[in-house]
């Protein structure tokens, strides 16, 4: 099946510092959402991205739909405690069903 | 706020009893999805409604049931699960299946537990 790397696993940063996480597909997307995951919570969307190239920002975040549409990344900057969570992308080959990765579990110290 | 609930929030069952998870979306939404969610793997699509009909069925075995009374609500029947059923269900809903600016939006999900 189709398969989706996302990296880092997990990653732990000091407040005020820039994150940044990516997923790569081997094949090529026409969707990319980004979502964040609290403990016990569904998945919160944070961006959608629908065009190769596509930049997006939502306050502190920011995510890009790679020119080659194998790639998708998201910038968080000057991450606060709250910032904590499992950020997971989405992307899709065509108009079918969304393929997720694994997560990117991220710690922040204050 | 996402729009879409779930009830309940948690549920241990055992292996010969009979229970049903409950979504609902409030977002005018046409299509509706159950994932399920374990440690460590990715989200895996169980079911998707469109239109309150149900148009995949993700090779789920037969003690999942899905019902789909309209468009609002999606529900989850379960009887003789098993151990390894214990995971957290997700319901999702968006604007229609299988177009191009079909975005999901979760539910708070359901932990699941099976003894």
């Amino acid at each position: 099946g189709q398969q989706l790397n996302q990296s880092p696993q997990s990653m732990f940063i000091q407040e005020g510092e820039d994150v940044s996480m990516n997923c790569t597909s081997s094949s090529i997307f026409n969707t990319w959402l980004w979502y964040k995951q609290d403990p016990g919570e569904g998945p919160v969307l944070l961006i959608a991205l629908y065009k190769a190239g596509e930049l997006t920002s939502n306050g502190r975040l920011t995510a890009q739909f790679g020119i080659t549409r194998k790639d998708s990344f998201l910038n968080i900057s000057a991450s606060i405690p709250s910032d904590v969570g499992i950020y997971f992308c989405a992307g899709r080959p065509g108009t079918y069903k969304y393929i997720f990765g694994t997560g990117t579990r991220l710690k922040v110290l204050a | 706020e996402t729009g879409v609930t779930q009830t309940p929030r948690h549920l241990v069952m055992g292996m010969t009893n009979k229970k049903s998870l409950k979504c609902e979306q409030h977002l005018g939404h046409n299509a509706m999805y159950w994932y399920k969610q374990s440690a460590k793997k990715p989200l895996e699509l169980m079911f998707v409604y469109n239109f309150k009909e149900q148009t995949e069925n993700n090779s789920v075995p037969s003690r999942f049931s899905p019902e789909c009374p309209n468009s609002s609500h999606l529900f989850l029947h379960l009887h003789t699960l098993q151990p390894e059923d214990s995971a957290l269900y997700l319901c999702a809903s968006s604007q229609e299946w299988r177009t191009s600016t079909d975005t999901q939006y979760f539910g708070p999900g359901t932990r699941l537990t099976v003894l």
